[in-house]
């Protein structure tokens, strides 16, 4: 089964920017995969803000966006506020219809 | 509004059965993907199950043979029948739905499995 990597922790300013990647241990990660980005904050639901690589729910704020970067998957945030401390994760699709989960990003907004 | 509402989480012994139900307004769930997706205290997410528009499904395979996916149309909820339970099932349980799979999340029922 493949395993699905995120860097564990990140910090980020306020106002800054900051990209947050999910690798694939099969290889490069592809628009194929369908990648989605989740934010989840202490006690709460998670949410989805990006599904198949880059598109937006109606929820999801500007300042985030997806992409493919470097044969990953990649979330940027640009102009983070402190609201956006969470938890952050990525999906990917795989054959056989059963994505897998990354372990999660703790993002720090300090 | 697009409203999901799981149920029928609890404590239960190994060995024991539970089934989640996940109660739909503002869509169609035989119209939709309904996927669960479970975390375990203090964990990240796992990829449970899924069941599409059509009636298809798939699962994890850590529960694959012992949960099963349904859907009752007439009354829009789905469900997560879950036997043969083990300690390492203990997590919240969301309910998680929509166009694409994931749009639409519950706030989750907790599943205890101990002794």
């Amino acid at each position: 089964q493949a395993v699905v990597t995120q860097e564990p922790s990140l910090t980020v300013s306020p106002g800054g920017t900051v990209t947050l990647t999910c690798g694939s241990s099969t290889g490069a990660v592809t628009s194929g995969h369908y990648p989605y980005w989740l934010q989840q904050k202490p006690g709460q639901s998670p949410r989805t803000l990006i599904y198949n690589t880059n598109n937006k729910h109606s929820w999801t704020p500007a300042r985030f966006s997806g992409s493919l970067l470097g044969g990953k998957a990649a979330l940027t945030l640009s102009g983070a506020q402190p609201e956006d401390e969470a938890d952050y994760y990525c999906l990917l699709s795989y054959s056989g219809a059963r994505p897998i989960f990354g372990g999660g990003t703790k993002l720090t907004v300090l | 509004e697009v409203q999901l509402v799981e149920s029928g989480g609890g404590l239960i012994q190994p060995g024991g059965s539970l089934r989640l139900s996940c109660a739909a307004s503002g869509f169609i769930v035989s119209r939709n993907y309904m996927t669960w997706v479970r975390q375990a205290p203090g964990k990240g997410l796992e990829w449970v199950s899924v069941i599409y528009s059509g009636g298809s499904t798939y699962y994890a395979d850590s529960v694959r043979g012992r949960f099963t996916l349904s859907r009752d149309n007439s009354n829009n909820i789905l469900y997560l029948q879950m036997n043969s339970l083990r300690a390492e099932d203990t997590a919240v349980y969301y309910c998680a739905g929509g166009v694409s799979p994931l749009d639409y999340w519950g706030q989750g029922t907790l599943v205890t499995v101990s002794s």
